[in-house]
C-alpha cells in the first residue's frame, strides 16, 4: 500500500543553520508528492509540490526532489530563520485527492 | 474570500453526547474531505466527497457520520462521542489534478 515516512523530530537549529527534513514513500505508479506545513494553532498549508520524477518543487526558500530512484522527497533549506518553526508534513496523493500523511517534523529554530 | 472555514473552533463533550463540526468553503471546489490530527499519527481522512449527494468513506470512518447536501458545506457528526475521539479535525477542500488540499484552521474536540 501507500505509505510516507519521514524524520522523526524533533529538530532544533540555530537561524542560518541548514535544514534537511527526510521523507521517503512506497507507492504504485508515481503519485504527487507534497510538504505542508503548520505554523502553531494553524491549518495545513502547502509549501511545495511535485508531480512527476526529477520535478524540484521550491517555494520561501524551500526545495524538494522527487527522486524515483531512492522514492525520496527531501526537504531542504540552505539558511533557516526564527519564522520557519512550525511542523513539516510530507504526503503523497494515492489519487482521487485523498493524501497520504507522514507524521510530521517539529522544527524549533533558535536566535 | 473566507477559503475554507471550521466551527467551532474549540469544543469539549461528554462521553455519548453528539454534535456536527461544521465545514464551508467559498472556492466552488467539488472535492472536501475530513481529517483527524493525532499525537504522533499524522493525519488520517474520516471521510470525504467528490461532489454534492456523494460521500464515501476513508480509512478511519467509524463513529462518524457525513452528507453533502450543496457544494459549499460538508458537515462531520459525532452520535456518540468517545474520548477516542479526542483530537483535531481538518476539514479540507481540492480541486485540479495535482491533488493540493486547501486546509481550514482546524476544530480541537475534547471527549470527556
Amino acid at each position: 500500500g501507500n505509505s510516507v515516512t519521514q524524520m522523526e523530530g524533533p529538530v532544533t537549529l540555530s537561524e542560518e543553520a541548514f535544514l534537511t527534513i527526510n521523507c521517503t514513500y512506497t507507492a504504485t505508479g508515481y503519485p504527487s508528492l507534497f510538504w505542508y506545513v503548520q505554523y502553531p494553532g494553524e491549518g495545513l498549508q502547502l509549501l511545495l509540490k511535485a508531480t512527476k520524477a526529477d520535478d524540484k518543487g521550491s517555494n520561501k526558500g524551500f526545495e524538494a526532489t522527487y527522486r524515483k530512484e531512492t522514492t525520496s522527497f527531501h526537504l531542504e533549506k540552505g539558511s533557516v530563520q526564527v519564522s520557519d518553526s512550525a511542523v513539516y508534513f510530507c504526503a503523497l496523493n494515492r489519487g482521487n485527492y485523498k493524501l497520504t500523511f507522514g507524521k510530521g517534523t517539529l522544527l524549533t529554530v533558535n536566535p | 474570500n473566507a477559503g475554507v472555514t471550521q466551527t467551532p473552533k474549540f469544543q469539549v463533550l461528554k462521553t455519548g453526547q453528539s454534535m456536527t463540526l461544521q465545514c464551508a468553503q467559498d472556492m466552488n471546489h467539488e472535492y472536501m474531505s475530513w481529517y483527524r490530527q493525532d499525537p504522533g499519527m499524522g493525519l488520517r481522512l474520516i471521510h470525504y466527497s467528490v461532489g454534492a449527494g456523494i460521500t464515501d468513506q476513508g480509512e478511519v470512518p467509524n463513529g462518524y457520520n457525513v452528507s453533502r447536501s450543496t457544494t459549499e458545506d460538508f458537515p462531520l457528526r459525532l452520535l456518540s462521542a468517545a474520548p477516542s475521539q479526542t483530537s483535531v479535525y481538518f476539514c479540507a477542500t481540492a480541486t485540479g489534478v495535482t491533488g493540493e488540499l486547501f486546509f481550514g484552521e482546524g476544530s480541537r474536540l475534547t471527549v470527556l
